[in-house]
């Protein structure tokens, strides 16, 4: 059990560009999320997967964001036209449908729009 | 999801026990209290979590009035690497609704 891992750990962008980040869960947890979390906030829930379908989404995540978990493994969350705002910690956890479903998070992308 | 209310901050004498409380008092019967910790630049980690009954694991022991509508987290012996955020939360466990709502936490500040 290697934990969850994000990649990268660290991006800095140029406003109006766009940025992808990846998530890779802990092995044959079939339940992906995706967190931000901003500066003296706790995390806040942006969508989740279960194995290749993405069951719910925030009205946080606008229509700039996107999310994929095309084999229900890894994920990618795509930023378009990134603005300043979208300056953040993104945190991705995987769970287990089995039991009481304890999510376990990776430690996260920062991510700086200047 | 219940709202949780957790003190803003917190000191703690290092190797003395830390207590957490944390105010949760219109949980659902089928809400579960979870804790998890959040050290400064990394993700959340798991703590802990009950229903009903009192629970200890490695890391901490928690505490569930009778009445479930407060919780305690207790780090019996608090180091330096305990100084983190801690975030009470409660959630359903139904396989439906899946996300966790943080509040903003408690900030446990152990002093050497």
């Amino acid at each position: 059990d290697t934990g969850v891992s994000q990649d990268p750990r660290h991006k800095i962008t140029k406003r109006g560009q766009n940025v992808t980040f990846r998530c890779d869960p802990i092995s044959e947890h079939n339940r992906l999320y995706w967190y931000r979390q901003t500066l003296g906030q706790g995390p806040e829930f942006l969508t989740y997967f279960q194995n290749e379908a993405q069951l719910e989404k925030s009205r946080l995540l606008s229509d700039r964001f996107s999310a994929e978990r095309p084999k229900g493994s890894f994920s990618t969350l795509e930023i378009q036209r990134t603005e300043q705002g979208d300056s953040a910690m993104y945190l991705c956890a995987s769970s287990s449908r089995q039991g009481i479903e304890t999510q376990y998070f990776g430690p996260g992308t920062r991510l700086l729009v200047l | 999801d219940a709202k949780t209310t957790q003190p803003t901050s917190m000191d703690c004498a290092e190797g003395r026990a830390a207590n957490l409380p944390c105010n949760h008092s219109t949980i659902s019967g089928n809400e579960y209290v979870y804790w998890y910790r959040q050290i400064h630049s990394q993700g959340p980690q798991y703590i802990i979590h009950g229903l009903k009954n009192n629970e200890t694991n490695e890391m901490a022991s928690l505490i569930i009035t009778e009445d479930r509508k407060s919780s305690t987290l207790i780090l019996p012996h608090a180091t330096l690497r305990d100084t983190a955020v801690y975030y009470c939360i409660v959630r359903v466990v139904d396989g439906a609704t899946n996300k966790l709502i943080f509040g903003t936490g408690t900030l446990l500040a152990v002093q050497p």
